[in-house]
């Protein structure tokens, strides 16, 4: 079945610790995000890419990394340098329309609920 | 800055009840695109509508597109408590989507 996987399901995280959220795709899209949303909260995009190798910052990118080495996959590194990185993380992904820069509707993995002890 | 705005942001309503969420955008775009999230999981797509006019429906749910006005509504017909979660509605914008805030539905049995 195609789908979005992410890993863990949970996560803890000690001060001053880097830690890497898994987003793997087999749905043969382009696009791949990433969002961080807080309890009671919306979606705040932190990262996403349109193609390999190329990624861009969203409004909340301090703190966070990423890489978009193949299509399928688009990690994010929580840095130590984001101070308050307890969340609900969510990557999806999204093909490209026809339409110049017109993104399809997006589809979303399970989530990472990351802790910080 | 480019807006996607939900009103309300909180409903509470008995069962039975109908009730309708609007979602203005400023994009530019044609296409709007919903989405529910129950409590501690992710989104899930609930209606892509394509054009000015557009109209679906699943269940109790109908969703509806006027880019003229750049207004989406999401209208509920006679509520069930299984209809309780957060509905998000998005627009497509210069390779990213823009999300909404959400509405956190709430339906007294």
């Amino acid at each position: 079945d195609g789908g979005i996987t992410q890993s863990p399901k949970y996560l803890f995280r000690k001060e001053g610790q880097n830690v890497t959220l898994s987003c793997e795709q087999n749905l043969n899209h382009d696009a791949m995000y990433w969002y961080r949303q807080d309890p009671g909260q919306g979606l705040r995009l932190i990262y996403y890419s349109q193609i390999v190798n190329d990624f861009q910052k969203g409004d909340i990118a301090e703190g966070y990394s990423v890489s978009r080495e193949k299509k399928e996959s688009f990690p994010l590194t929580v840095t130590s340098a984001q101070k308050n990185p307890t969340a609900f993380y969510l990557c999806a992904s999204s093909s490209t329309l026809p339409i110049a820069g017109v993104r399809d509707e997006q589809f979303f993995g399970p989530g990472t609920r990351l802790t910080v002890l | 800055e480019l807006k996607v705005e939900q009103n309300p942001l909180f409903l509470s309503m008995q069962e039975g009840k109908n009730y309708t969420i609007y979602c203005n955008y400023s994009t530019t775009s044609d296409r709007l695109y919903w989405y529910r999230q129950d409590p501690g999981k992710s989104l899930e797509s609930l209606f892509v509508l394509l054009s000015n006019g557009a109209v679906k429906q699943e269940g109790r749910l109908m969703a509806s597109l006027d880019t003229k006005a750049r207004l989406s509504t999401l209208h509920i017909t006679a509520a069930v408590h299984d209809l309780s979660a957060t509905y998000f509605c998005a627009s497509p914008s210069k390779g990213k989507i823009i999300f909404g805030k959400g509405t956190r539905l709430h339906i007294l049995p």
